[in-house]
C-alpha cells in the first residue's frame, strides 16, 4: 500500500519568508510525528499527534513553529520568519497502535 | 540534544564481510530499534528490541541490547553494497513512543 508521503521534496526559502510542509501519514495511522535532521545528524523530535490532538510539543524549537493536524489525517508544520538555522530535512512519520514507526522521504528545507 | 551515540562514525568494508555497529544511550529505556537511512531518501525500520529482550534476530540482522551498560550492538552479516547507508539507534522512553536517534554511523560496502 502507500507510505507516508510528504510534499514538498524541497523547499529554498528566503530569511523571514514562511513556509508550510505538508505529511500525508498512511491510512488509519492514528499517531503521528515530525522530526527534524539537521545535516550530518540523527533526526530530533518535534511535535507528536494522536489522530488530531497535539499531545507533545516539546521538541520545538521556538514559537516560530506550528503543527496542525485538524482531521486526524494531514498533517502540515508551519515554519514562519524562517532562518537559516531552520534549514534541515523535515521528516514526517506516522504509526499505527504497535511501536514502529513509518516514515516519509522528508522536506529539504533550504532557508537563504 | 541526542539521547544515544553510535560508534563508530564511519565503517568501510567490502561485500562479504560482516559489519558491527554500537550504540550507548544514556537514560532508562521501553525499546531500541535500528533504521537505515539511504542517501536522499527516508528512514526505515529495521528492528525492534524491547528492554527485556537480550538478542534479536532479523534476516542477517542480529541485535544484542545490555540495559546494564547502557548499549546496543548491531551486526550485518555477509555484506552487500546494497547495505550502504547511515544507520540510526533510536530509544523511546516514554509513552508517546517518540524516537530519540543518535548521530548514526555511515556504513560504505564496496564491490
Amino acid at each position: 500500500g502507500a507510505g507516508v508521503s510528504q510534499s514538498p521534496r524541497y523547499k529554498v526559502a528566503k530569511r523571514g519568508q514562511d513556509v508550510a510542509l505538508r505529511c500525508d501519514p498512511i491510512s488509519g495511522h492514528v499517531s503521528l510525528f515530525w522530526y527534524q535532521q539537521a545535516l550530518g545528524q540523527g533526526p530530533e523530535f518535534l511535535t507528536y499527534f494522536q489522530n488530531e490532538a497535539q499531545l507533545d510539543k516539546s521538541g520545538l524549537p521556538s514559537d516560530r513553529f506550528f503543527a496542525e493536524r485538524p482531521e486526524g489525517s494531514v498533517s502540515t508544520l508551519k515554519i514562519q520568519r524562517t532562518q537559516q538555522e531552520d534549514s534541515a530535512v523535515y521528516l514526517c512519520a506516522s504509526r499505527p497502535y504497535q511501536e514502529t514507526q513509518y516514515f516519509g522521504p522528508g522536506t529539504r528545507l533550504l532557508v537563504l | 540534544s541526542q539521547q544515544g551515540e553510535e560508534d563508530p562514525q564511519a565503517l568501510s568494508i567490502q561485500e562479504g564481510e560482516n559489519a558491527t555497529m554500537n550504540c550507548s544511550y544514556k537514560t532508562s529505556i521501553n525499546n531500541l530499534q535500528w533504521y537505515r537511512q539511504n542517501s536522499g531518501r527516508g528512514l526505515v525500520h529495521l528492528i525492534l528490541i524491547r528492554s527485556n529482550e537480550r538478542e534479536k534476530h532479523s534476516g542477517r540482522l542480529r541485535v544484542t541490547l545490555d540495559t546494564s551498560k547502557k548499549s546496543s550492538s548491531l551486526l550485518i552479516t555477509a555484506s552487500r553494497a546494497a547495505d550502504t547507508a547511515s544507520y540510526f539507534c533510536a530509544t523511546t522512553t516514554d509513552s508517546w513512543g517518540k524516537l530519540q536517534f543518535g548521530a548514526g554511523t555511515q556504513v560504505v560496502v564496496t564491490p
